[in-house]
């Protein structure tokens, strides 16, 4: 079985801060691991993607996150906000051999103050 | 390459009537998936077509179901509908198998915009 947790449903961060998204995950066995964006009354487009490569990932808009097993977590990083940033952020994890279906986490609204 | 296209983006019924929707996924994709997306509950899974057969299923009731025609195109029902039902229907869809010999699987998903449903 496999879970997520995002801690924070809400984060806000003023513009040019640092933005930081935690995800913690659970997996029995080596996962692959999700940042997905959703702007309001749109689709989630995905931002990076952990595929057991590197465990420094680089998205799309600034975006990155680091795979650490150890502390089983996928947090998401980008070192100035921009108020653009502001959106819906969803972790996920699915593993190999399994359904190939994603499991979410409940989703961090980041909100950017000017 | 076209993206995931989901119809219609916005509806309006009452209790107890049913609505069809309806996702067109990437070509090439294989795979369709449907999720219902509420304030209170997130992202919930309802199923997964993978070559017009249900692969994997949600904890819904009966009254929401689907289908995948031979063209990959999916349509979901919900049947006798209820206030709580009310939501953003997101279809996605992937590849559904590994895409080259020996190559995963990742479970990477392209997502629509949505189809709203409001009900009355």
């Amino acid at each position: 079985a496999q879970s997520v947790t995002q801690l924070g449903s809400h984060v806000s961060v003023s513009e040019g801060a640092l933005v930081l998204l935690r995800c913690n995950y659970s997996s029995s066995v080596p996962p692959y691991l999700f940042w997905y964006v959703q702007y309001p009354n749109q689709g989630l487009q995905l931002l990076l993607k952990y595929t057991s490569a590197a465990t420094l990932v680089k998205g799309i808009n600034g975006f990155e996150a680091e795979f650490k097993k150890s502390e089983t977590s996928f947090h998401l990083t980008k070192p100035s906000a921009h108020m653009s940033d502001a959106a819906e952020y969803f972790c996920a994890v699915s593993t190999s051999g399994g359904s190939y279906i994603p499991t979410f986490g409940r989703g961090t609204s980041l909100i950017v103050h000017p | 390459k076209a993206g995931v296209t989901q119809t219609p983006r916005y509806l309006i019924k009452t209790r107890g009537q049913q609505v069809t929707l309806s996702c067109s996924p990437i070509s090439g994709h294989r795979s369709v998936s449907w999720y219902q997306q509420t304030p209170g509950q997130g992202l919930q899974f309802l199923f997964e077509y993978f070559s017009e057969t249900q692969r994997n299923k949600g904890n819904f009731p009966g009254r929401f179901s689907g289908r995948q025609f031979s063209n990959s195109r999916s349509e979901m029902n919900v049947s006798t509908l209820e206030l709580g039902d009310s939501a953003l229907y997101l279809c996605a869809s992937s590849l559904g198998s590994p895409p080259l010999a020996g190559a995963p699987n990742t479970g990477e998903l392209f997502f629509g915009e949505g189809s709203r449903l409001t009900v009355l």
